[in-house]
């Protein structure tokens, strides 16, 4: 059981390239996350996805975008990336109605220089 | 919306030794409560949770947490803490219901040392 995996691991971007970071559970959740963290911030939420077919912005979505391609993946897309968006990017998942916690892919370490 | 304080940056403690990591969040409602622990590059563990009933709960490798609603507090403690606790520890809060149901809001985060 894979759980929550990412691709890729490590990821080094120029200003103004555009990339795409994957992410896919298979545990039938209905829920999933994309989170940013940072020293000394915790963990940001950028974008939601309650369900399959709905996406919903976080704290920090500018300079994001999102699909949700079916109930299994869930994927962020940076148009074109700044300095400011380097930081480990976190997939996470959660089941539906009983379900409380949330699963935590292995994260995205993207610097964008 | 909630928010959530873990008002120490780091926590040290001899290795034996009890540990407490706190956590405070203000009050929307009467919100679902998490812990969750990150090892040096890795993805975020879920540790325990309180839901309702005793304010006492017990999760992964001896953690457990206390609810205080009073106080609007849920600390991690552990009886003996190990070397291998060392670690960065998150608290989590989530709304019962309403609009923001599925959204999870995190501390800063908290990093434990235990020293042997």
């Amino acid at each position: 059981n894979a759980g929550v995996t990412q691709t890729p691991k490590f990821q080094v971007l120029k200003t103004g390239q555009s990339m795409t970071l994957q992410c896919a559970q298979d545990m039938n959740h209905n829920s999933m996350y994309w989170y940013r963290q940072d020293p000394g911030m915790g963990l940001r939420l950028i974008y939601y996805s309650a369900s399959e077919g709905t996406t919903d912005k976080g704290e920090v979505p500018n300079g994001y975008n999102v699909s949700r391609l079916n109930k299994r993946e869930f994927s962020l897309r940076l148009e074109s990336a700044a300095p400011s968006q380097t930081s480990v990017y976190f997939c996470a998942s959660k089941g539906g109605t009983g379900a409380y916690e949330q699963y935590f892919g292995p994260g995205t370490r993207l610097t964008v220089t | 919306a909630q928010s959530v304080a873990q008002p120490e940056d780091q926590v040290n403690v001899a290795e034996g030794n009890p540990l407490t990591v706190k956590c405070t969040y203000s009050v929307s409602g009467n919100p679902y409560l998490f812990w969750y622990v990150q090892y040096p590059n890795r993805g975020l563990q879920f540790l325990l949770k309180y839901i309702t009933g005793d304010n006492l709960v017990k999760g992964s490798y001896g953690f457990e947490a206390e609810f205080n609603k009073s106080q609007t507090s849920f600390h991690l403690k552990k009886p003996s803490a190990l070397v291998s606790d060392s670690a960065l520890y998150f608290c989590a809060v989530r709304d019962r219901a309403g609009a923001n149901f599925n959204k999870f809001y995190f501390g800063s985060g908290t990093k434990l040392n235990v020293k042997p």
